[in-house]
């Protein structure tokens, strides 16, 4: 089984400050990772899938990097509203689409 | 547009069995994948399977033995089924209608969109 281990586990920020979260992975995935954001009461919501690539409606202040068993979640300048959870998820490896611990951003 | 609604029972017995379903509105219900994602109290998410194009189901290896996913077409519905409930099941449960394309420079298919269910709190408890 893929092992996800994310980091920071708590990022402490100001709106309008760069987030860089970082998703590892103990196999070699490609591309094939998924960033979600969870909000508190909420179900989880697809922010970006094949590592790069954002999903509808998502806006551009979110973008993701890497590849192999590296990956990075940025967000440009913090909103109010993306104070939340973040997971990743592999999807390189089946039988279990496993997700990684979750990093809380919460303001400073 | 796409929905989501889910409904099963929330409070079970040890040894029990779990039955959730959703239904999917809008869309074209065959592009989507069709998944069950579990979240215990506090802690992080597990997959516990997913249902594809091609009417196979996968399943979380640790729950293989007591889990099963269902689809009926005609109503649009989808159901999952645990058997054997212990308080380690105890957790909100979702599901998720995934839309899915299929990328031929690499072969596979790629989920690019996602609609979830409410999610069902399920309480095993004796």
């Amino acid at each position: 089984e893929i092992v996800l281990t994310q980091s920071p586990a708590t990022l402490s920020l100001s709106p309008g400050q760069r987030a860089t979260l970082s998703c590892r992975a103990s196999q070699s995935l490609s591309t094939h990772l998924a960033w979600y954001q969870q909000k508190p009461g909420q179900a989880p919501r697809l922010l970006l899938y094949d590592a790069s690539n954002r999903a509808p409606g998502i806006p551009a202040r979110f973008s993701g990097s890497g590849s192999g068993t590296d990956f990075t979640l940025t967000i440009s300048g913090l909103e109010p509203e993306d104070f939340a959870v973040y997971f990743c998820q592999q999807r390189g490896s089946w039988p279990s689409y496993t997700f990684g611990p979750g990093t809380k951003v919460e303001i400073k | 547009q796409v929905q989501v609604q889910q409904w099963g029972a929330g409070l079970l017995k040890p040894s029990e069995t779990l039955s959730l379903t959703c239904a999917v509105t809008g869309g074209t219900f065959s592009d989507f994948f069709l998944a069950w994602i579990r979240q215990s109290p506090g802690q992080g998410l597990e997959w516990i399977g997913e249902f594809d194009n091609s009417d196979t189901a996968n399943y979380l290896p640790s729950l293989k033995s007591r889990v099963s996913i269902t689809v009926d077409k005609s109503k649009r519905h989808f159901s999952l089924s645990l058997t054997s409930v212990t308080a380690a099941d105890t957790a909100m449960y979702y599901c998720a209608a995934l839309r899915f394309f299929f990328d031929p420079s690499r072969h596979r298919f790629s989920i690019y969109e996602d609609y979830w269910g409410q999610g069902t709190l399920v309480t095993v408890s004796s």
